[in-house]
């Protein structure tokens, strides 16, 4: 147990659909981290949260909205999504942005068919 | 930016064998270095980190590793592994001073009985 829940664990959607990814930290972290995990790639980094301020965004297709609502609280958004976005989507937590350690939460495996 | 790579795609070794798995990054300026390990079906666990001081760092589950900044090195390394090492694993690099993490492709450790 890292301190990091993703909910739901698995989600499969049609590209039509529009669903929510949450995340929650009960670590007392000022910064959340929303990153996208490919088979065979390097973990991508999609957005940054720094005290409930949007400080990153990777080019990030609009498919993809985050919302972080407060510190612990990290929610990305979802519509109209493509197969190519099928990934495990990971989120993580450190104590202020740039900070030295992140923890990560499980992850929530994404099918969009 | 960095680059991290991690030039074992898949590692496989036997029960109670040594194991290293290798790590370069490109940056010439202080460095931060991270292993992580990624267990199926589960979010990535901090293994271990350098930060400063002493280069050999020892971290959970009885790995350690070493940092060589003239290689830009920080090798993985674990004297007999078990059963239960089989996962993936992560190197990642921040920049003293720096924002972001950049993380590895991964290296998949196979522990054969």
């Amino acid at each position: 147990e890292t301190g990091v829940t993703q909910t739901p664990r698995h989600l499969v959607m049609g590209m039509t659909n529009k669903k929510s990814l949450k995340c929650e930290q009960h670590l007392g972290h000022n910064a959340m981290y929303w990153y996208k995990q490919s088979a065979k790639k390097p973990l991508e980094l999609m957005f940054v949260y720094n005290f409930k301020e949007q400080t990153e965004n990777n080019s990030v297709p609009s498919r993809f909205s985050p919302e972080c609502p407060n510190s612990s609280h990290l929610f990305l958004h979802l519509h109209t999504l493509q197969p190519e976005d099928s990934a495990l989507y990971l989120c993580a937590s450190s104590q202020e942005w740039g900070g030295n350690i992140q923890y990560f939460g499980a992850g929530t495996r994404l099918s969009v068919l | 930016a960095q680059s991290v790579t991690q030039l074992d795609s898949q590692v496989p070794v036997f029960e109670e064998a040594p194991v290293e798995l290798r790590c370069n990054y490109s940056s010439s300026v202080s460095v931060y270095l991270f292993w992580y390990v990624q267990y199926p079906n589960q979010g990535l666990q901090l293994l271990l980190k350098y930060l400063s001081g002493s280069t050999l760092v020892k971290g959970i589950n009885g790995f350690e590793a070493e940092f060589n900044k003239s290689q830009t090195s920080f090798h993985l390394r674990k004297p007999s592994v078990h059963i239960s090492d089989t996962a993936e694993y992560f190197c990642a690099v921040s920049e003293v001073g720096g924002n972001q993490f950049y993380f590895g492709t991964g290296t998949s450790l196979t522990v054969i009985p």
